[in-house]
């Protein structure tokens, strides 16, 4: 089993500020990591898969990086807005199994 | 927008029933996924299903779990004889590609009570 670790547990932010998180991955057998996001009582949603150490992607105001050498990975949000809260989830893939962290919690307040 | 879907949204059961829990994914997707999330815990991979086989599967898919494509639309888990300890949200996914371009999209969940 791999031990995919997700920091930190919750964020609580002002709108308007920009955040990161982390999530950890053992660096060995890696295939792609996925980030995710999830509401509250929705499915969760895919933002990006990445797989090439130094990739970056992109999409509005959320980036991710990705350090498949030391196993890690960035999710960075610009400008949180009240919308983006939600549990931020990371998943390593290794060939068609995947195990996840346990998710960063934000709460972007008004 | 096409979307997988799961029913029922919740189940519950008495401990030793079987119980089968049903997806539909999208319908041009051809690999299948399952996961569950135990109150308080990490979402875990349960198994992965391609071309009518399974292609891997987790430490906690033991004899007692199954899955089955039994018509070319639904994606079916089966529990054999239910535990207290197989309480979960059960997540069904799909993705049209396997691999490193594997975005899955999931569903809505069931959420499994074991009594």
């Amino acid at each position: 089993i791999l031990n995919v670790e997700q920091s930190p547990q919750s964020l609580h932010v002002q709108e308007g500020d920009s955040t990161n998180f982390t999530c950890s991955f053992p660096s060995s057998n890696f295939y792609a990591l996925h980030w995710y996001r999830w509401e509250t009582a929705k499915s969760p949603e895919a933002l990006f898969v990445m797989t090439l150490n130094g990739d970056e992607k992109k999409k509005g105001r959320i980036s991710a990086t990705l350090n498949t050498k030391e196993g890690y990975s960035y999710l960075y949000i610009k400008g949180s807005q009240p919308e983006d809260s939600a549990t931020y989830l990371c998943a390593s893939q290794n060939f068609n199994k995947f195990y996840f962290g346990s998710g960063t919690k934000l709460n972007v307040k008004p | 927008e096409p979307e997988v879907t799961q029913t029922p949204s919740h189940q519950v059961t008495q401990m030793g029933q079987e119980v089968i829990l049903r997806c539909v994914p999208i319908s041009n997707h051809l690999y299948f996924y399952w996961y569950r999330q135990i109150l308080g815990q990490k979402v875990e991979f349960l198994v992965s299903f391609y071309n009518n086989e399974i292609s891997e599967k987790s430490e906690i898919f033991d004899d007692q779990f199954s899955v089955e494509r039994p018509d070319g639309s639904n994606f079916t888990l089966k529990i054999r004889s239910t535990k207290l300890e197989d309480s979960a949200m059960y997540f069904c996914a799909s993705s049209e590609l396997a691999g490193t371009y594997n975005e899955q999209f999931f569903g809505p969940g069931t959420r499994l009570t074991v009594l």
